[in-house]
């Protein structure tokens, strides 16, 4: 199985920050890494595909990079709606697999 | 707008078999391209990949439940279903069934509670 390790595991922001939630794959999985947000009691929610193309409906302050082994998910100015739990999940192999989760807090 | 619902029952007894079904609302599960899967979330945990029915036919499972999960699909209604046999506490979760197009889960459940208790 592919495993996907994020960094940090949670982190402390405030409104209107900029921040950087990373992925690292144990193998490279070209571009087929997906990023979701989660809050709690609610699913899921995909926010980036493709390592970089915007889910539609997804605001423009999201944005994702990366290929291979090494992906990251930006938010550009944080609003108080984006404080939830960051998951990266890969679709190049099955199974497909999940990050263990960013925690982003006030 | 495509919604999924997963229906089945909140409790279910060790070593007997949990049963879910999701139903597929404005749009066709026939439509080719999409994976029909299942997720879980242990309680305060992260997401594991359980399986999916491939627009191909084919079916894909997470190995480390291979040997006790069945996905499975029903087009004449529109819905697919999980059984997942011999089931112990480990398996409490939330489940959710979601539509997969390589390019991420862009359609999923609202999650149904299953826990595993005498």
């Amino acid at each position: 199985d592919i495993q996907l390790t994020q960094s940090p595991s949670s982190l402390s922001a405030s409104v209107g920050d900029r921040i950087t939630i990373t992925c690292r794959a144990s193998q490279s999985i070209s571009s087929y890494l997906n990023w979701y947000q989660q809050k709690p009691g609610k699913a899921p929610k995909v926010l980036i595909y493709a390592a970089s193309s915007l889910q539609s409906g997804v605001p423009s302050r999201f944005s994702g990079s990366g290929s291979g082994t090494d992906f990251t998910l930006t938010i550009s100015s944080l609003q108080p709606e984006d404080f939830a739990v960051y998951y990266c999940q890969q679709s190049h192999s099955f199974p497909w697999t999940f990050g263990q989760g960013t925690k982003v807090e006030i | 707008q495509v919604q999924l619902q997963e229906s089945g029952p909140g409790l279910v007894k060790p070593l007997q078999t949990l049963s879910l079904t999701c139903t597929v609302s404005g749009g066709s599960i026939s439509s080719g391209g999409y994976y029909w899967t299942w997720i879980r979330q242990h309680p305060v945990k992260g997401l594991e990949w359980i399986g999916c029915f491939a627009y191909s036919g084919s079916t894909y499972y997470n190995p480390s439940l291979e040997s006790r999960v069945t996905i499975s699909v029903d087009t004449s209604h529109n819905q697919f279903s999980l059984r997942l046999s011999s089931v112990t506490v480990a398996d409490t979760a939330v489940y959710y069934c979601a539509r997969d197009l390589r390019k991420g889960f862009d359609y999923w459940g609202q999650g149904n509670l299953v826990t595993v208790s005498s």
